[in-house]
């Protein structure tokens, strides 16, 4: 099946600072989603990216498909930005079309 | 306002109950999935569903059942029968379209079992 591999696993940094997260996945996809899990619980849709580039505000997103990666860029980086940012792939595994989480970007943010 | 709610948010369950998950969505989309969060790691599909009466087993059903007997509720049984049930639940949608298929998630249900 489709392996989606995140890094890095764990990110620290101090506020103001920029980061790139990168997304890493072993075939090609439909689709691709970035998602910021807040300390809830919730599941936040930040892109949904399956190719080419999008920004919101301070967060941007690249999907190269052909390469098979995607990088999410946060630019001056707030506490509330702390939590864990997920990758998500839908493509076909097990023999069905579905969305493949990988393991996640851990980030806190200091003041 | 539209969105996803599944309810209870706290559920605490003795062994060998079955207990019942519910999930709503007023989105008018066709597909609904559950999926199973561990501490530390990412979601696994457990069951998702893409039309009314119809649904299919995710990477991990063994122990789980669901109904889809309207096109807003996709409710989410966990059986006795679920060796390890302490989890987070999370329930999400989609159109379903080929086309854009972007999935929403609702709040969550943490799930304890004593």
């Amino acid at each position: 099946g489709i392996q989606v591999e995140q890094s890095p696993p764990d990110l620290i940094l101090q506020e103001g600072a920029n980061s790139t997260l990168r997304c890493n996945f072993s075939d090609s996809v439909n689709n691709l989603q970035w998602f910021h899990q807040n300390p809830w619980g919730q599941l936040i849709n930040l892109f949904y990216i399956p190719s080419g580039t999008k920004q919101n505000g301070r967060l941007s997103a690249t999907t190269v498909a052909t390469e098979r990666y995607s990088l999410l860029y946060i630019s001056s980086s707030q506490t509330t930005d702390s939590g864990v940012y997920f990758c998500a792939v839908e493509g076909v595994s097990g023999g069905y079309n579905k969305l493949i989480f990988g393991a996640g970007t851990r980030l806190a943010v200091h003041p | 306002d539209g969105g996803i709610t599944q309810s209870p948010k706290y559920l605490f369950r003795k062994e060998g109950q079955n207990v019942t998950l519910s999930c709503e969505q007023n989105l008018n989309h066709d597909a609904m999935y559950w999926y199973r969060q561990d501490p530390g790691q990412g979601l696994r599909l457990i069951y998702y569903s893409q039309i009314v009466n119809d649904f299919q087993k995710g990477d991990i059903a063994e122990g789980y059942s669901v109904s889809r007997e309207k096109k807003e509720s996709f409710p989410l049984t966990v059986t006795s029968a679920q060796k390890n049930p302490t989890a987070f639940y999370l329930c999400a949608s989609s159109s379903g379209q080929e086309s854009y298929n972007e999935q929403f998630f609702g709040p969550g249900t943490r799930l304890t079992v004593l």
